[in-house]
């Protein structure tokens, strides 16, 4: 699996817009962007993936870049039970373990 | 049950003795993982089974660490002689391996494994 890189800790004003960054360069052509987040003393939830498209559910918008470097999770009106780990893991559609990083803080702030 | 299920949720055990961490995976999910999550930490995986075989063991930490799926269902994470080391929440996590990049992994809640 492809090694991601992101920023340790992110504020969000409450109902501000949260956009969480991923960069993902050595990511293969088979490869998919998948997002979960972890609420304390839970375990990880999965949110959206996608392989080269912009992709939304009713949790959150992914943005991908053309060359497939990097990606943005967004949260478009973040609140504070908003808060948490957010993991950008890199893997392909064959079961098999995924990598999870050390993800991004996000805190919501009232 | 509609998710996945891990008991105990917590487990305070004796260094030196042997535990048990179950996972009950969503029905039909042929796929299960096991991951470790230290304290303050990220996640560690551990092991992975497709149906009941292991094709993955990489991240079992020592031959302490064991883990069996029987019936294409349960699986059990055995950890013998426990460490203080040890001590970590075991995350269980299962997906539908035809087509995972449609579902992800669905995690549950964990074991908090607490080695005194």
């Amino acid at each position: 699996d492809a090694k991601t890189t992101q920023p340790p800790s992110m504020d969000c004003a409450e109902g501000r817009a949260a956009n969480l960054p991923c960069n993902h360069s050595t990511i293969s052509g088979n490869e998919y962007v998948y997002w979960y987040r972890q609420i304390h003393s839970q375990g990880p939830q999965y949110i959206i993936h996608g392989l080269k498209n912009n992709e939304t559910n009713e949790m959150a918008s992914l943005i991908i870049t053309e060359d497939r470097k990097s990606s943005t999770l967004i949260l478009p009106h973040a609140t504070l039970r908003d808060t948490a780990v957010y993991y950008c893991i890199v893997s392909d559609t064959n079961a098999g373990k995924s990598t999870f990083g050390d993800g991004t803080t996000l805190t919501v702030k009232p | 049950g509609a998710g996945v299920s891990q008991s105990p949720s917590n487990k305070v055990t004796e260094k030196g003795k042997d535990v048990e961490l179950r996972c009950d995976p969503i029905s039909g999910h042929t796929a299960l993982y096991w991951y470790r999550q230290r304290l303050g930490q990220g996640l560690e995986f551990l092991i992975y089974f497709q149906g009941n075989s292991a094709p993955d063991k990489s991240g079992l930490p020592s031959d302490r660490f064991s883990a069996e799926r029987t019936g294409e269902s349960v699986s059990t994470l055995t950890i013998q002689r426990t460490q203080q080391e040890d001590s970590a929440v075991y995350l269980c996590a299962s997906s539908l391996q035809v087509d995972r990049a449609v579902y992800g992994y669905t995690f549950g809640s964990g074991t908090r494994l607490t080695v005194v």
